[in-house]
């Protein structure tokens, strides 16, 4: 089956400092999206990618698609104490489901 | 509140127990998911529903787990027989009718089922 690994498993960074995550899969995918999930709460949608080499912007965040639809990351500029959670990536697990990487979990320290 | 609506939120029971959990999700979605996520790791898929179509049950899913949605609507997740294992967050979501795997699928979780067997 697919193989997905979401690197690293923990982060710590200073208020202001760049984070990167990075999903690698072992086969290709057809789409991927990223999920964030604040500590106590439950994972919310942050955006779909589709095609090779895309690359999204959501203020601080930016997401990318490798050429090989076979990888993805999520930067964030400049944390903020509120970018702390569990960022998830998540490929298709097959027909019309999502499954859930190993998730990088963010601290922010202030 | 329009979002997706779980019941309970916290439930704890005895090992040997059974326990339902309640999903209402966004109206005019389709779709339906179970999934569990237990502390550190990603929430795990479960089964799905498409209408009231169960279309897919995990495979790590043993015969004591049961989900249905009867009509559509609302899905109820059933553990028979609970054991400690099965102590985890449940979390139901739903999405609306995907045009292909290259669109949509945007899931909108629950707050969660909170379960702990002692």
């Amino acid at each position: 089956g697919q193989q997905v690994m979401q690197i690293p498993q923990y982060q710590h960074v200073q208020e202001g400092e760049d984070f990167t995550t990075y999903c690698n899969s072992s086969t290709t995918l057809s789409n991927i999206q990223w999920y964030k999930q604040r500590p106590g709460g439950h994972p919310v949608f942050l955006i779909q990618l589709v095609k090779s080499g895309e690359v999204k912007k959501q203020k601080r965040l930016t997401f990318q698609f490798g050429e090989a639809k076979k990888n993805s990351s999520l930067h964030i500029t400049a944390t903020q104490t509120t970018d702390v959670g569990t960022y998830f990536c998540a490929p298709p697990g097959g027909y019309q489901k999502v499954t859930f990487g190993t998730g990088t979990k963010l601290q922010v320290i202030p | 509140d329009t979002g997706v609506s779980q019941d309970p939120r916290h439930k704890i029971t005895k090992r040997g127990q059974n326990v339902t959990f309640r999903c209402d999700p966004i109206s005019e979605h389709n779709r339906l998911y179970w999934y569990r996520q237990t502390l550190g790791q990603g929430p795990e898929f479960l089964t799905y529903f498409q209408n009231e179509a169960q279309l897919e049950k995990s495979r790590l899913l043993s015969d004591r787990f049961s989900a249905e949605r009867p009509k559509g609507s609302f899905s109820t997740l059933e553990i028979q027989r609970t054991e400690q294992g099965d102590s985890a967050m449940y979390l139901c979501a739903s999405s609306p009718l995907w045009q292909g795997l290259g669109a949509g699928g945007e899931l909108f979780f629950g707050e969660g089922s909170r379960l702990t067997v002692l």
